[in-house]
Formats: structure tokens, C-alpha cells, sequence
């Protein structure tokens, strides 16, 4: 399995772009790359997810280098409501059923006013 | 539609005693999965099953069972109930298309 690490807790302010990079060093060829996002008593929530170069979406966008060893969610002009706990997985094709996905510990976004 | 439900939602035990976490979907996914949560950390996954009929263990079974009843329905047993098993666990499912996972509300298991 891939481990993945990301820093621990980041704050920023309301209106900002916030980068939240996640590093996994050993990715294999099949691995893609899934971000959610986890707010207080909730569970997760899924942003994004890709493989390679960039993915966009209507709430983020994801950017993959060349060698996959590390990638990049980043948040458009946040606000407040979006202070969660963001997290990276690292888990075989999609396309397969029943991987066994595994979360690292996250990473505490706060958005402050 | 109501995607993963998840029962009880609150629970107290005593060390020792036995529950049976439930956790259905309504959703035809093939796979799903048993988290759970400590206060102020990552979630850690228990048991998973990759189709009705298969289960697998995932970082941390000791101390749990699971069965995967049918397609639905995926449940988590704790036998003999210790304090270190006092959490938040999330039940989740996946279809094979996307590889989503979409997660209930969990269930808060205090042990005493």
C-alpha cells in the first residue's frame, strides 16, 4: 500500500487559494489519487480524484506531476465554510472493486475570517 | 435515496458486553468498508468486503467481526466490548465505476 503524508494542520483566510500537498513516494502504476474532505460528527466527502496531470472540478482542482510521487489539491478563494479536515488516498484503479483504501491522518484547514 | 444508513447511531457498553454495529446501502455498491475514528485523529479501516460473499481485514480487525449479510447490508460485531474500542465508526460503500466512496454518519460507541 502507498503511504501518503500530509502536513498536519494549515490555516489561511477567507477569499485565498489554498494548496494542500500530499506526498506518496512508493504510488504504483495503478494507484489513482483521491482527496475528501471531513467536517466535525460528518464522514468524508469526495472532492477529487486522478491519476495524472490536472483534474479540475467545481470545487478544486487536483495537480499531478509527471512522476506521481506527490500531489496537489488546491481550494479556489476559500471561506469559512470550508475549515475541515482534507484528506489524500492512494489506492488501486477505481475500477476495481473492493481495494483496500486506507486514510492518513489529514490535514486541519482553518479559514479564518 | 438514502444512501448509507448506518444503526445506532449512539451506543453505550459496559467492558465486556457484545453489539452489532449495522450499516446498509441502497445504492447496488459491491464493495464496503468499516472505519473507525478516534477523537482528533485519522480514520483507520477495520474490515472491508469486496463483494457480497468476501471479507477482508484492513489495518486494525482484532477484537471485531464482520459479515457481509447480502448486497446491502454490512455489519460490524464487537464481542467482548474494551474501553480502547471507544470511537466513531463509519460504515462506507464504493460501486466499481468511480471507486467513490460514500460514507453514513456514523456510529458513536462509548465503553465504559
Amino acid at each position: 500500500l502507498a503511504k501518503t503524508t500530509q502536513p498536519i494542520s494549515m490555516d489561511s483566510y477567507e477569499g485565498q487559494e489554498v494548496n494542500i500537498t500530499c506526498s506518496h513516494n512508493n504510488i504504483a502504476t495503478n494507484d489513482y489519487i483521491t482527496w475528501y474532505q471531513q467536517f466535525p460528527s460528518q464522514g468524508p466527502r469526495f472532492i477529487i480524484q486522478g491519476y495524472k496531470t490536472k483534474v479540475t472540478n467545481e470545487v478544486a482542482s487536483l495537480f499531478i506531476p509527471a512522476d506521481r510521487k506527490s500531489s496537489t489539491l488546491s481550494l479556489p478563494r476559500v471561506s469559512l465554510s470550508d475549515t475541515a479536515v482534507y484528506y489524500c488516498l492512494v489506492g488501486d484503479s477505481p475500477y476495481n472493486a473492493g481495494n483496500m483504501l486506507t486514510f492518513g491522518g489529514g490535514t486541519r484547514l482553518m479559514v479564518k475570517p | 435515496n438514502a444512501g448509507v444508513t448506518q444503526t445506532p447511531k449512539f451506543q453505550v457498553l459496559k467492558t465486556g458486553q457484545s453489539m452489532t454495529l449495522q450499516c446498509a446501502q441502497d445504492m447496488n455498491h459491491n464493495s464496503m468498508y468499516w472505519y473507525r475514528q478516534d477523537p482528533g485523529m485519522g480514520l483507520r479501516l477495520i474490515y472491508y468486503s469486496a463483494s457480497e460473499g468476501t471479507t477482508d481485514k484492513g489495518e486494525v480487525p482484532n477484537g471485531y467481526n464482520v459479515s457481509r449479510l447480502n448486497k446491502r447490508e454490512f455489519s460490524l460485531r464487537l464481542e467482548s466490548a474494551a474501553p480502547s474500542q471507544t470511537s466513531v465508526y463509519f460504515c462506507a460503500s464504493s460501486g466499481s465505476n468511480t471507486g467513490e466512496l460514500f460514507f453514513g454518519e456514523g456510529s458513536r460507541l462509548t465503553v465504559l
